[in-house]
């Protein structure tokens, strides 16, 4: 079934530690996005990637890096984690470039706990 | 700035029992309004592209409306498998997607 899927579903981290999150789609769409989801705040927006090479900053970026080595994959990065960073993780992905008419389709999410 | 703000946060309703939800927004110029449901536990699901004022679009027992200013999203005899969380989202023309928070709906059976 074509979409995006994350890994891992979820995890406990000591903070200071530094952790990836895995972002696969099949869709061949050229955007792609993380978000993180805070109750009360909505979804806000971390980073995002238009095609492969490149990478932009979102509403939120301070803390978070991320990669774009091809089409499918955009992994996001807490170099040294922190509680505040404790949330719920969606990576997203457009047909069109980030800020066109497209809807966005999301993953099924990574729930992040930093202790 | 951006903003969107959805109301109510919760909405409980009977089985059958129909009502709105509403999305206010400012935003400096509109490309697109986005309708989103997410169930407990899950990614948000695409509804409604919305793009100009008084433009409608339906789907089952939703239909959504846009004016200048705000959005609704109307729910007609709903159903219990309507519960969800309605996520309202602006793109504006120079600038990221904004969400606003949902709308957590109940329907009771």
């Amino acid at each position: 079934i074509a979409g995006i899927t994350q890994a891992p579903t979820s995890q406990i981290l000591a903070a200071g530690r530094r952790m990836t999150l895995r972002c696969t789609q099949d869709m061949r769409h050229n955007a792609m996005y993380w978000y993180r989801q805070d109750l009360g705040l909505g979804l806000r927006l971390i980073h995002y990637s238009n095609t492969a090479g490149t990478t932009g900053k979102g509403e939120v970026p301070d803390g978070y890096s991320v990669s774009r080595a091809n089409t499918d994959d955009f992994p996001l990065t807490l170099a040294s984690a922190v509680p505040s960073q404790t949330s719920v993780y969606f990576c997203a992905s457009s047909p069109g470039l980030a800020g066109s008419y497209n809807e966005q389709f999301f993953g099924p999410g990574t729930r992040l706990t930093v202790l | 700035e951006d903003q969107v703000t959805q109301s109510p946060e919760a909405l409980r309703l009977q089985e059958g029992e129909s009502s709105s939800l509403n999305c206010s927004y400012t935003v400096s110029g509109l490309r697109g309004l986005f309708w989103y449901r997410q169930d407990p536990g899950k990614g948000p699901e695409f509804l409604f592209t919305l793009y100009s004022a008084g433009e409608e679009k339906e789907k089952e027992r939703l239909k959504a409306t846009l004016t200048k200013k705000e959005s609704f999203l109307h729910i007609t005899a709903p159903k219990p498998e309507d519960s969800a969380t309605y996520l309202c989202a602006v793109q504006p023309h120079n600038n990221d997607m904004r969400f606003g928070a949902g709308t957590r709906l109940t329907v009771k059976p």
